[in-house]
């Protein structure tokens, strides 16, 4: 089945040690997404690729980078994580232009910093 | 600027009852997703509207896409305990040369036996 895969599923790091989250997709979609959710909040955008062209979101903090080596994998590094930035993160996809815009999400990896 | 307003936020209900969640803005969309979340994992989509007036039906669930397109609702009928969860609605707006989808806050739903 075609679908959205996150790894790991949980991640525990230490404050100020960088972390990498991955994403692939076997969907062939040409967005992709990362969202950060907090507890009991709806998910935040963080950024997205709209195939290789990048688009920040202008309230994302510089901590956070992404990299997007091909259409099926995206990857989420957090440079230098605190303990606000413990919560889920959520990778999604979609295809532009066409569709209804539905957006596609994973299981999350949830991240917890100590 | 919270641009799709969802209510209610919080809904516990018993096995059997029926409940309509309301996403609702002054905006238009051009289209609308529904989410069900269930506690660590991610949004499943369950629907997506494209039309004013449109509604579509799962199963026990109804979902209605507003004549205007601005906003949306989501019936059930004689809930069941699986039905619980976290009941998202996000509207799709080109904006910034890209397709972005706008969330409305959530609905917890809790159905108990």
């Amino acid at each position: 089945d075609a679908m959205v895969i996150q790894n790991p599923r949980y991640q525990v790091t230490q404050f100020g040690k960088p972390v990498t989250l991955s994403c692939s997709q076997t969907l062939n979609h040409n967005v992709m997404y990362w969202y950060q959710q907090k507890s009991s909040q709806a998910p935040k955008l963080l950024f997205h690729y709209y195939d290789k062209d990048f688009n920040n979101e202008a309230d994302t903090p510089d901590n956070f980078q992404s990299r997007r080596p091909n259409t099926s994998f995206c990857f989420l590094d957090i440079r230098s994580p605190g303990l606000g930035d413990a919560a889920m993160y959520l990778c999604a996809t979609s295809t532009f232009p066409g569709g209804a815009y539905e957006q596609y999400f994973g299981p999350g990896t949830r991240l917890t910093v100590t | 600027t919270q641009l799709l307003e969802q209510s209610p936020q919080f809904l516990s209900i018993q096995e059997g009852e029926n409940l309509t969640v309301y996403c609702n803005s002054s905006s238009v969309f051009s289209s609308l997703q529904w989410y069900r979340q269930e506690p660590g994992e991610g949004p499943v989509l369950l629907v997506t509207v494209v039309t004013g007036g449109e509604v579509k039906k799962l199963k026990r669930l109804t979902f209605q896409f507003g004549d205007a397109r601005k906003d949306s609702s989501l019936h059930i009928t004689a809930a069941q305990p699986g039905d619980t969860g976290l009941y998202l609605c996000a509207g799709a707006r080109f904006s910034g040369g890209y397709n972005k989808l706008i969330f409305g806050a959530g609905t917890r739903l809790a159905v108990h036996p």
